[in-house]
């Protein structure tokens, strides 16, 4: 099955630097890669996703690339505010397994003032 | 929120005791999972339903059964919880047509679940 790691556990930035966290899959046949935030107490929210197909896609302040040679995907989130301040965990789903999920232990991102 | 609900929102149990967890859907889409977060664990999947009575094991499915008898209910059971099963409950649905496709999963709310 697919193994996805992710790093750093923990990141802190000052509040309008940039953030970066990375993934790496075991599964070449991953092609979907998600992003979820998840807020103290709240569900998982998808906040940007990325498909085999495309190597970078951004939406405002955040941006996913995606290195398929090497398999791994980074989330990249510019500018950063206070309410950026949460858990993020990325996913690789299998083509063909029902859009099954496997997911990252996470990053704890603190942004300070 | 995706038209997801789940039941009991919090749930503090026995060893040994039967339990279940409902995941409520408006959305009527087919794929429904069922995932547990633990800390240092990020989620994992437990089983997942692509139809009605059409269900399937996921990664950690030890201790836990399913049943989906309406489009829009998955239903979670621990026949006799463990200690090991407090965790956080996250139901999921997909709007994906059939197993070839990719698409987006939206969560639920979550049930916190303590067994004592």
């Amino acid at each position: 099955g697919e193994n996805v790691e992710q790093h750093p556990s923990t990141l802190s930035v000052q509040e309008g630097d940039s953030a970066v966290i990375k993934c790496t899959y075991s599964d070449s046949a991953s092609n979907y890669f998600p992003w979820y935030k998840q807020e103290l107490g709240k569900r998982p929210q998808l906040i940007i996703d990325i498909r085999s197909n495309v190597g970078e896609k951004k939406d405002q302040r955040i941006a996913v690339t995606l290195n398929k040679t090497a398999k791994h995907f980074s989330l990249h989130i510019t500018e950063t505010q206070p309410e950026d301040s949460a858990v993020y965990f990325c996913a690789a789903s299998i083509a063909g397994t029902a859009s099954k999920l496997t997911f990252g232990t996470g990053t704890r991102l603190q942004v300070t003032l | 929120d995706a038209g997801i609900t789940q039941s009991p929102r919090h749930k503090v149990t026995e060893t040994g005791t039967p339990v279940t967890l409902r995941c409520h859907q408006t959305e009527n889409h087919r794929y429904m999972y069922w995932y547990r977060q633990d800390p240092g664990h990020g989620l994992r999947l437990i089983h997942y339903s692509y139809g009605v009575k059409d269900t399937d094991k996921g990664e950690v499915s030890d201790g836990y059964s399913v049943s989906r008898s309406k489009t829009e209910d998955f239903l979670l059971t621990l026949e006799s919880a463990t200690s090991s099963q407090t965790s956080v409950y996250f139901c999921a649905i997909s709007e994906a047509l059939d197993s070839s496709s990719t698409d987006t999963q939206y969560f639920g709310p979550g049930t916190r679940l303590t067994v004592l």
